[in-house]
């Protein structure tokens, strides 16, 4: 079985300030794991996603997540925070030959002027 | 990107009625389509997996005569509430699987918030 832990369901930044969204999963296959975000009103978006090959995964608008196994996790982090990444984001997990995504509970992230 | 619309945005109804829920790919043919269900600060729970052409598939606990679904066609998906009641009341998401680059990803619609009186 798999499982995904979002820590904080909510975040606050100041503007400019680095972003850490921290994600830990549960999987007894190799994970595939992912990162959405939600603006109001909108559709999940897919921000990055990881499969196989290189650990560290750069995604849109300027955010990364690296994967480590020895941690279980998959944390998402942008340099310096915009007003526009306000917004509620998701970590997922599933594995080869499934696309049932298990989802974490989002963290809803504030950026302060 | 790959655009994912859903139909109605909202909608209150009346126990015991039925509400049909519409997942449109806009720009993609997507043979596989998913719906899932959020209740408030909780998880998406994938609910079934809607397969073009055939029968849903239902996950552990999800009463398929209830939720029924159906995906006539490779660019439209519905889930009807049938009989629905307050404990229905939730954000329902649909997705749609889109091959790209030789992995397919799904993509996101924006979610219908269902209200049953």
């Amino acid at each position: 079985a798999q499982s995904v832990t979002q820590l904080g369901s909510h975040v606050s930044v100041s503007e400019g300030a680095l972003v850490l969204l921290r994600c830990n999963y549960s999987s007894s296959v190799p994970p595939y794991l992912f990162w959405y975000v939600q603006y109001p009103n909108q559709g999940l978006q897919l921000l990055l996603k990881y499969t196989t090959g290189a650990t560290l995964v750069k995604g849109i608008n300027g955010f990364e997540a690296e994967f480590k196994k020895s941690e279980t996790s998959f944390h998402l982090t942008k340099p310096s925070a915009h007003m526009s990444d306000a917004a509620e984001y998701f970590c997922a997990v599933t594995h080869s030959g499934t696309y049932k995504y298990i989802f974490g509970t989002g963290t809803r992230l504030k950026v302060l002027a | 990107g790959a655009v994912v619309s859903q139909h109605p945005s909202r909608v209150i109804c009346k126990s015991g009625t039925s509400v049909k829920i519409e997942c449109r790919s806009l720009d993609f043919q997507a043979t596989t389509m998913f719906w899932y269900r959020q209740f408030p600060k909780q998880s998406l729970m994938l609910m079934a997996t809607s397969n073009e052409g055939s029968k849903a598939t239902y996950e552990q606990g999800v009463e398929k005569d209830k939720f029924l679904i159906n995906h006539a066609s490779l660019t439209l998906s519905t889930l009807t509430v049938t009989s629905a009641h307050p404990e229905d009341s939730s954000f329902y998401i649909c997705s749609a699987l889109r091959p790209t680059g030789g992995e397919e990803t799904q993509y996101f619609g924006p979610g219908t918030r269902l209200l049953v009186l």
